[in-house]
């Protein structure tokens, strides 16, 4: 299996403007997660999904921020407009359900809003 | 709410050194335990994992144990290697939280020759 797909894995963009986040999951894997990492805050869950619907959106900091899985091989956050305090790294991860189950995480997507 | 709390970094050790980060979790429930490692500018990949009190998770020598008593699933290592430098990530998963992973704020390793 390829894992799961980020991209891009570099996006820099000016303030204001719209940002979007791709991602395919492993194949089969019921559970999408959306992560943010950044130094001072470390890792924050964003939202996941299971089985393409919005579980747990809690953790989408503001409106600016939203996300979408419109089949089972696909997924989105985009954010829009972007200011300097987004940039981080996003990863996006896939899981088969259950406690037991571990989370595969993609490479990551390191966005520089200037 | 449920948490995980690292042993604070960065962790500095000569080449085949004993390591142990401290990892101790708070959780209602019965969670499921995970180490985590993130080399520079890549994604986090499972290390280990147990998903049951006493359950010892082990692999490329690394191993923890999940403590149910003491609520703590401390990693170890007999002897670190340089290639071992990366950052180190304990996470649990329970029902309670809507099966996301939960992560602690991570602990560097660094290994010198």
């Amino acid at each position: 299996d390829a894992g799961v797909i980020q991209s891009p894995r570099h996006e820099v963009t000016e303030m204001g403007q719209e940002v979007t986040l791709r991602c395919k999951p492993i194949s089969g894997h019921d559970y999408l997660f959306w992560y943010r990492q950044t130094m001072m805050r470390g890792l924050e869950l964003l939202i996941y999904f299971n089985n393409n619907v919005p579980i747990d959106d809690s953790g989408m900091p503001e409106d600016r921020f939203s996300a979408k899985m419109p089949n089972a091989s696909f997924s989105t956050l985009k954010i829009q407009p972007s200011e300097p305090r987004d940039s981080a790294v996003y990863f996006c991860a896939s899981s088969f359900p259950g406690t037991n189950s571990p989370l595969h995480f993609g490479n990551g997507t390191r966005l520089t809003v200037t | 709410g449920d948490s995980v709390t690292q042993m604070e970094g960065p962790v500095t050790l000569s080449e085949e050194a004993f390591l142990t980060i401290n990892c101790t979790y708070t959780a209602t429930g019965y969670p499921s335990l995970f180490w985590y490692v993130q080399y520079p500018g890549e994604g986090l990949q499972l290390l280990l994992k147990a998903t049951k009190a006493d359950d010892k998770g082990s692999n490329k020598g690394f191993e923890a144990t999940y403590r149910k008593e003491t609520t703590s699933f401390h990693l170890e290592k007999g002897s670190v290697q340089v290639s071992d430098s990366a950052v180190y990530f304990c996470a649990l998963r329970t029902g309670q939280a809507g099966t996301a992973l939960i992560f602690g704020k991570g602990t560097t390793l660094s290994v010198s020759s």
